[in-house]
């Protein structure tokens, strides 16, 4: 099983929709959580941080369920520049962080 | 401005030729990594350093070697390339490993 999972997509939705996705991870003593946004096979950037508490960052809100295990990202508003893969990340040990397989967001005009 | 350098970007190399990707930080940062990245597969860690001369294998060490002799610098080393190791290489460094990991511009590494 992957220690991160997500839903490859792609997502294709039309500006100003609001579209949302998850991740589920198996490590359940992971400390940390982020979303990062990779665009066309370009390194990878830090979008969010996501806390126990949900928080948001504008158009983006970041949720996580330590219950079951997975993180959700939900953008509002969507604009062309949000076209990108967005990916899951969960720091299991001090050492590492995990990376999911991303998730593609195509926002068409 | 705090970057994250790789060389070079883009290599084609044959089977078997030792090649070295270079990596730099301008950051101090303690903890640096190696990522190859597949498509279907996300980033897969291959070494990592806490600190100079402190390093390990990450997911994916097979083939691989890597050296950290001053805190800024962590080079990729390949003695033996093979086609399976055709990928897209990321550095990446980090202050501490629960906050944000700062990526190099990849290597785009093309083995035939």
């Amino acid at each position: 099983r992957k220690e991160v999972e997500q839903d490859p997509g792609p997502f294709n939705v039309p500006e100003g929709a609001t579209v949302a996705f998850n991740c589920t991870y198996s490590n359940s003593a992971s400390q940390s959580f982020f979303w990062y946004r990779q665009d066309c096979r370009k390194e990878p950037k830090l979008l969010m941080s996501v806390y126990s508490s949900g928080n948001e960052d504008g158009r983006f809100t970041a949720q996580l369920n330590r219950a079951s295990q997975y993180i959700s990202l939900l953008i509002r508003d969507s604009k062309l520049s949000d076209s990108a893969t967005y990916l899951c990340v969960v720091r299991p040990n001090d050492y590492k962080l995990s990376f999911g397989a991303g998730t593609t967001v195509t926002v068409r005009a | 401005e705090a970057q994250v350098t790789q060389n070079p970007r883009y290599l084609i190399t044959v089977t078997g030729k030792k090649l070295t990707v270079t990596c730099s930080q301008n950051m101090n940062h303690e903890y640096m990594s190696w990522y190859r990245q597949d498509p279907g597969l996300g980033l897969r860690q291959i070494y990592y350093s806490m600190n100079v001369e402190v390093t390990d294998k990450g997911d994916v060490p097979e083939g691989y070697k890597v050296s950290r002799k001053e805190k800024r610098n962590f080079p990729l080393i390949l003695e033996s390339p093979s086609p399976n190791q055709t990928s897209l290489y990321f550095c990446a460094s980090t202050l501490g490993m629960g906050t944000e990991a700062f990526f190099g511009q990849g290597t785009r590494l093309t083995v035939v």
